[in-house]
């Protein structure tokens, strides 16, 4: 069973076409991590949410740590091909060091 | 600032055998973490190394197991290999355990045949 579920399993959208990807749980979350993985590499950082309500912006990417810090989304504005990759949400515990929990993935195609 | 270094990056073994994975965390970075990464589970924790202990361990059983050296680097190891344990093996590296962000190296893929 996963703590974190991950909406949509797969997105395939054109180019320059807004997405939103939802991470949810009924767990309390310490803090909240999403990663980009292109295939055969390892997860890149993208950004950590540490508090309820926080919203932090990375260019075109826009991050949401829910108020009761169980669910985070993931907007893209004006999506690119290079956005292309499988995007992870990673959840952290309170007394539980550095095990992360991680969704399930979001698959995003961006078509050109 | 060196990455995180996964050794080595591909791997094939027979079933049965047993494999040693190496990682070497970031520089200054004290705690390493080991994930198995499969298309079907996703990525599921192994275990967390801190100052050479063990300090967390996930749902797998005895055959995989790890240590960590007093430079950090960690090494994990899984004896008596089975065709499920085909996987891609990612370390994670953080300062301590008390701040929240984790890096991850390239990973190695192991394949079971």
């Amino acid at each position: 069973t996963q703590l974190l579920e991950q909406s949509p399993q797969f997105l395939s959208i054109q180019e320059g076409e807004n997405l939103t990807v939802y991470c949810n749980s009924s767990s309390v979350f310490s803090s909240l991590q999403w990663y980009r993985q292109e295939p055969g590499e390892g997860p890149v950082l993208l950004v950590t949410v540490v508090t309820g309500g926080e919203v932090k912006k990375l260019k075109r990417l826009t991050f949401q740590f829910g108020d009761a810090r169980k669910d985070s989304s993931l907007h893209i504005t004006a999506a690119q091909p290079g956005d292309t990759g499988l995007y992870l949400c990673a959840g952290r515990q309170l007394n539980t060091g550095n095990q992360f929990y991680f969704g399930t993935g979001t698959s995003l195609t961006v078509i050109p | 600032k060196a990455g995180v270094t996964q050794t080595p990056r591909y791997l094939i073994k027979t079933r049965g055998q047993q494999v040693t994975l190496s990682c070497s965390p970031i520089s200054g970075h004290r705690s390493v973490s080991w994930y198995q990464q499969t298309p079907g589970q996703g990525l599921q924790f192994l275990f967390e190394y801190f100052s050479e202990t063990q300090r967390n361990k996930g749902n797998f059983p005895g055959r995989f197991s790890g240590r960590q050296f007093s430079n950090s680097r960690s090494e994990m190891n899984v004896s008596t290999l089975e065709l499920g344990d085909s996987a891609l093996y990612l370390c994670a590296s953080s300062l301590d355990r008390a701040k929240t962000e984790a890096f991850f190296g390239q990973g190695t893929r192991l394949t079971v045949v």
